[in-house]
């Protein structure tokens, strides 16, 4: 059973559009939500993170958004560019559980020029 | 400063075959986690080392899987005989000690038994 659910699985946009990749939890001892980014034949690259007291958190055109009571949070991504097409994960951790994380399945983006 | 490095990048072996996967952290990195993503599913974790002592191996798969980390620098994970469920890509990823920080990655071992 998953515990952390992403989707979409894959994702079209064009240049200059909007990408949201959404991702739900379960367990509520969940306190760090990080998003990474994968290129092919790179290893994930952390991206953005967010923690449950804030609602939502922005560096550049990346913008995370949390909503606690549904235990859902969010990646956007405004004025999608070409380079911005790779795989996306978001994850789970908590500090008492040694901040291992557990993944979503991953989304896969494609920015078309 | 240089990132996380692991190698092999790619290797293939056969079924019953031994192999050893190696991973040298960020200098200074106290925690050290292994992962591993096998085709068509999330990446999971496998175990997690801070300095030489492991904290958390609850995600080792079975006892054919052997991680250590000798003097608390590079990690290696030995997987001895190897299956053909074995095969996905493993990686590591260090972070600094202390909570809150954030975790970097290698490029990954892509690992395939035949």
């Amino acid at each position: 059973q998953q515990q952390v659910k992403q989707s979409p699985q894959s994702l079209i946009v064009q240049k200059g559009g909007i990408s949201i990749i959404n991702c739900a939890y379960e367990n509520t001892a969940f306190d760090y939500f990080p998003w990474y980014q994968q290129f092919p034949g790179k290893g994930p690259a952390l991206l953005i993170a967010i923690r449950p007291d804030v609602s939502e958190k922005k560096e550049g055109r990346f913008t995370i958004s949390f909503n606690k009571s549904a235990k859902q949070f969010s990646l956007h991504i405004m004025d999608s560019q070409p380079g911005d097409s790779a795989t996306y994960f978001c994850a789970a951790g908590d500090a008492g559980n040694n901040r291992k994380l557990i993944w979503g399945l991953g989304t896969s983006l494609a920015v078309n020029p | 400063e240089a990132g996380v490095t692991q190698f092999p990048s790619h290797s293939v072996i056969e079924k019953g075959q031994t192999v050893t996967l190696r991973c040298d952290p960020i200098s200074g990195h106290d925690n050290l986690y292994w992962y591993r993503r096998v085709m068509g599913k999330e990446i999971k974790f496998l175990l997690h080392f801070v300095k030489e002592s492991k904290q958390d191996e609850s995600g080792m798969p079975n006892n054919r899987f052997l991680a250590e980390r000798t003097g608390g620098t590079y990690s290696t994970l030995k997987v001895q005989p190897a299956e053909l469920e074995d095969s996905g890509v493993y990686f590591c990823a260090s972070s600094q000690g202390g909570g809150n920080q954030p975790q970097h990655f290698g490029d990954g071992t892509r690992l395939s038994i035949l």
